[in-house]
């Protein structure tokens, strides 16, 4: 397998624009995390999947951030419009169940930077 | 907030030797995991520990818990230039298993 994929993997774009990142999970896994991190606030969770329904997505900044799972193999995190606070280092992470005595396996991440 | 701290924030060794770092958290945990994160990529699952469990290894990791400390350890022996990473300790929120928080980690760098 080719473990947890993401795209792009950098993305530059300028303040108002949209932005849509892209990941694919592992085959067989069933519960997607999205994770944006930053030097300042570390490694926060944004929203959970389990089984294509959002379960928790009290970590989502503000309504500019939505996340979608239209199968149960890919997931989308867009945010309209862009500003710069939202640069950050983006991450998917997918398990099995989504319980946390399952390990999470993590993308590569996308590099986001807003100008 | 990070239910998380690690200790030290950063820890330079000279390859060979050990390298041990702290996690200490505030509230009742199921269980406690270790992720790895080298420069650029994402992180990556070293180990998990259970609230009943006192030690854990895993090659030459080591894992101790301290539920009434509230604290764990992390000791990589023998250590080599490839495991300069950043590492993290991840706690559950009990109630809610799924969620993970992150420590701020420590940042090891490994001299050759």
């Amino acid at each position: 397998d080719a473990g947890v994929i993401q795209s792009p993997r950098h993305e530059v774009t300028e303040m108002g624009q949209e932005v849509t990142l892209r990941c694919k999970l592992i085959s067989g896994h069933n519960s997607l995390f999205w994770y944006r991190q930053t030097m300042m606030r570390g490694l926060e969770l944004l929203i959970y999947f389990n089984n294509n329904v959002p379960i928790d997505d009290s970590g989502m900044p503000e309504d500019r951030f939505s996340a979608k799972m239209p199968n149960a193999s890919f997931s989308t995190l867009k945010i309209q419009p862009s500003e710069p606070r939202d640069s950050a280092v983006y991450f998917c992470a997918s398990s099995l169940q989504g319980w946390s005595y399952n390990e999470q396996f993590f993308g590569p991440g996308t590099r986001l930077t807003v100008l | 907030s990070q239910q998380g701290e690690e200790d030290p924030q950063a820890l330079s060794i000279q390859e060979g030797e050990n390298a041990t770092m702290n996690c200490s958290y505030k509230t009742s945990i199921n269980n406690l995991q270790w992720y790895r994160q080298n420069s650029g990529r994402g992180l990556v699952h070293l180990i998990l520990i259970r609230s009943n469990e006192r030690e854990k290894h895993s090659g030459r990791l080591r894992v101790t818990l301290d539920t009434s400390k509230k604290s764990s350890s992390l000791l990589i022996t023998a250590s080599r230039a490839a495991d300069t990473a950043s590492y993290f300790c991840a706690t559950d929120e009990g109630s809610n298993d799924y969620k993970l928080s992150f420590g701020a980690g420590t940042t090891v760098t490994v001299r050759a």
